[in-house]
């Protein structure tokens, strides 16, 4: 089955900078890749996606990247900000099995005023 | 609109007794998902729904976890005789069709076994 490493584990970045999450997966069939913020005590929000037949997508602060060949995506937060500060989850899915997502096992991350 | 609900928010019971936890997901979403969170870990895929059917039980980890899904619309999760290392956050996800792939999750239930 799938598997997907995600590294580091934890990041703390001063506000404003940059923080770029990396995250590598095993099964040359997965064809989405969503990233998922979650707050202490929520449930995992979605917040950017990428698809196979894409190489990058951008949304405000947020891009993500897709490199197939090495079978790798990485999450890039521009200009933190506090409010940034949460745990990150990768994830992926063939869409096989209904679906179903096998997540990386997160990244804490505190932006520091 | 509202989205995944989830009770109780919190569950503390003691070793050897059957709980249950409930799951509503976003009106007309055919698709739904139960994940398993342990602490400081990254989500671990339990089973899902298709309609009121649950193709793969695979993802269940033992014979004590069991789940249905009525009415194309609530699942119930329950784990009959539990165990301390039962203690996880469970969340509920759901989806439009089992083909859309955004998952929208629910705030989970935080179940302590002591």
């Amino acid at each position: 089955g799938e598997n997907v490493e995600q590294h580091p584990s934890t990041l703390s970045v001063q506000e404003g900078d940059s923080a770029v999450i990396k995250c590598t997966y095993s099964d040359s069939a997965s064809n989405y890749f969503p990233w998922y913020k979650q707050e202490l005590g929520k449930g995992p929000q979605l917040i950017i996606d990428i698809r196979s037949n894409v190489g990058e997508k951008k949304d405000q602060r947020i891009a993500v990247t897709l490199n197939k060949t090495a079978k790798h995506f990485s999450l890039h937060i521009t200009e933190t900000q506090p409010e940034d500060s949460a745990v990150y989850f990768c994830a992926a899915t063939s869409g096989d099995a209904g679906n179903k997502l096998t997540f990386g096992g997160g990244t804490r991350v505190l932006v520091k005023p | 609109g509202a989205g995944v609900s989830q009770s109780p928010s919190n569950k503390v019971t003691e070793k050897g007794k059957d709980v249950e936890l409930r799951c509503d997901p976003i009106s007309g979403h055919t698709a739904l998902y139960w994940y398993r969170q342990r602490l400081g870990q990254g989500l671990e895929f339990l089973i899902y729904f298709q309609g009121n059917s649950a193709p793969d039980k695979s993802g269940l980890p033992s014979d004590r976890f069991s789940a249905e899904r009525t009415g194309e619309s609530v699942s119930t999760l329950t784990i009959q005789r539990t165990q301390q290392e039962d203690s996880a956050v469970y969340l509920c996800a759901s989806s439009l069709f089992v083909r859309s792939e955004t998952q929208y999750f629910g705030p989970g239930t935080r179940l302590l076994v002591l």
